[in-house]
């Protein structure tokens, strides 16, 4: 079964300041895409940042980059500068090729000003 | 036009009722999604279509319908729901159902069953 792991239901961080938030996930495929999506309160879902497995380079969006380490099915997403605005439910959800997203549980990420 | 709209934005229904929920989308994506989404945990996939045929059916009860009459529209239909039914129900939509395109979500149509 292919499964995603987010291990911190909960963070909080001073605005200003970098956070990052971890995913792991377990899958046999050798090729997919892997996503991270932030739903704000009360607010649609909307994609940070994707990256393709076969890619080495890590993907960056700006002030949110991922370090993907495909070896350890790792793919964990960095918020540089935070801000009052990133406050959000943020979902790792990749695609293992089935036409389908497998989320993750999500963490709730909450900036202090 | 990157936008998924979902209408009604709020709907309550008794046990009885018919009721049904609507998703549109003006993007040209071949692809549409029903998640339905319980408070602090995130979608659980439902159905999902592609190029107007459902291709997937999570195992979802007959109460739920869907439909997709053409490429921009998607219906959900909703009859003798459950209390346990009661959730946000997100449509998405993504340009093909392969795994590299990204999905555009709706806000949602929040469900109440009485």
């Amino acid at each position: 079964a292919q499964t995603v792991t987010q291990s911190q239901p909960e963070m909080s961080v001073q605005e200003a300041e970098t956070v990052t938030l971890s995913c792991t996930y377990d899958t046999s495929e050798s090729n997919y895409y892997l996503f991270w999506y932030k739903q704000p309160p009360s607010r649609q879902m909307i994609l940070v940042i994707r990256q393709e497995a076969y890619k080495q380079q890590n993907a960056t969006e700006n002030r949110f980059s991922v370090n993907f380490q495909k070896a350890a099915k790792s793919f964990s997403l960095k918020i540089s500068d935070s801000q009052l605005g990133d406050t959000a439910m943020y979902f790792c959800a990749p695609n293992f090729g089935n036409e389908k997203l497998t989320f993750g549980t999500g963490t709730r990420l909450t900036i202090i000003p | 036009d990157t936008e998924v709209t979902q209408t009604p934005k709020h709907l309550v229904m008794g046990m009885t009722n018919k009721k049904s929920l609507k998703c549109e989308q003006h993007m040209g994506h071949r692809a549409m999604y029903w998640y339905k989404q319980k408070a602090k945990k995130p979608p659980e996939l439902m159905f999902v279509y592609s190029y107007e045929k459902l291709s997937i059916n999570e195992s979802v009860p007959s109460r739920f319908s869907p439909e997709c009459p053409n490429s921009s529209l998607l219906n959900l239909h909703l009859h003798a729901l459950q209390p346990e039914d009661s959730a946000l129900y997100l449509c998405a939509s993504s340009q093909d159902w392969f795994g590299t395109y990204e999905q555009y979500f709706g806000p949602g149509t929040r469900l109440t069953v009485t």
